[in-house]
């Protein structure tokens, strides 16, 4: 059973980068079988897909339009785990951010609560 | 994109009853590989994330009571839940998996009434 740990801060400055981890536990992060997301939750945007990142002899990456000029998101084998990088935030940024497992998405992280403000 | 639309946005109904939620998504959702469609349901309760109810429209996710079934396919899915329990008062969310950017239905928030 797939569970994911998501560490970072919960307050990042305007124009800063926001940075989170989500360490996974029952599965690699390499499986040639698995994708692994990040989504934010707004009041005013709803759930929102962000990205991915999975293995399949090499390495991919899908980002949203939205952010595709901000975002990363990296492997760490040596960890197993996933980062998430957004460059350039704004109070527009501020959501609950989440990792997940899959297409159909069966493990989530529990949420991180991120507010972009001075 | 594809845009995925639920209805209705709320919904009350009476313990022991059907709640039925819909969600229709702008382009078909159907995986040709493998004939099915790339389509998820989630509920989701305050202060938790999204859980798996359904995916590949009608397949239950492991755990989940059988009082919850996916139906539909192409472009129109349900979601029913039968003998509506106070534990299922939750946002609901249906999901397309088909193509990036994967997008999510706007939510239905299920009441009891």
């Amino acid at each position: 059973q797939v569970q994911l740990q998501q560490s970072g801060p919960g307050l990042v400055k305007p124009s800063q980068t926001l940075s989170l981890t989500c360490a996974i536990s029952g599965d690699s992060v390499s499986s040639n079988s698995a994708a692994w997301n990040w989504i934010r939750q707004s009041p005013s945007r709803g759930l929102e897909w962000l990205g991915r990142t999975y293995y399949r002899s090499k390495w991919y990456n899908d980002y949203a339009v939205s952010v595709k000029s901000r975002i990363t998101i990296n492997p760490d084998t040596s960890k197993n785990q996933f980062s998430l990088q957004l460059n350039s935030v704004t109070p527009e940024d501020t959501a609950v951010y989440y990792c997940a497992s899959g297409w159909g998405m069966r493990a989530w992280g529990k949420g991180t609560t991120v507010t972009v403000s001075s | 994109d594809i845009v995925m639309t639920q209805s209705p946005d709320s919904l009350a109904v009476s313990l022991g009853e059907r709640a039925t939620i819909n969600c229709k998504s702008s382009h078909s959702t159907l995986y040709n590989s493998n004939n099915k469609n790339s389509l998820a349901w989630y509920q989701q309760k305050p202060g938790q994330p999204p859980k798996l109810l359904i995916y590949w429209a009608s397949t239950r996710e492991s755990g989940v009571p059988d009082r919850f079934s996916g139906s539909g396919s192409g472009s129109d899915f349900t979601l029913t839940i039968n003998s509506l329990q106070a534990e299922d008062v939750a946002v609901y969310y249906c999901q397309q998996y088909y193509s990036v950017p994967i997008t999510f239905g706007q939510g239905t928030r299920l009441e009891i009434k």
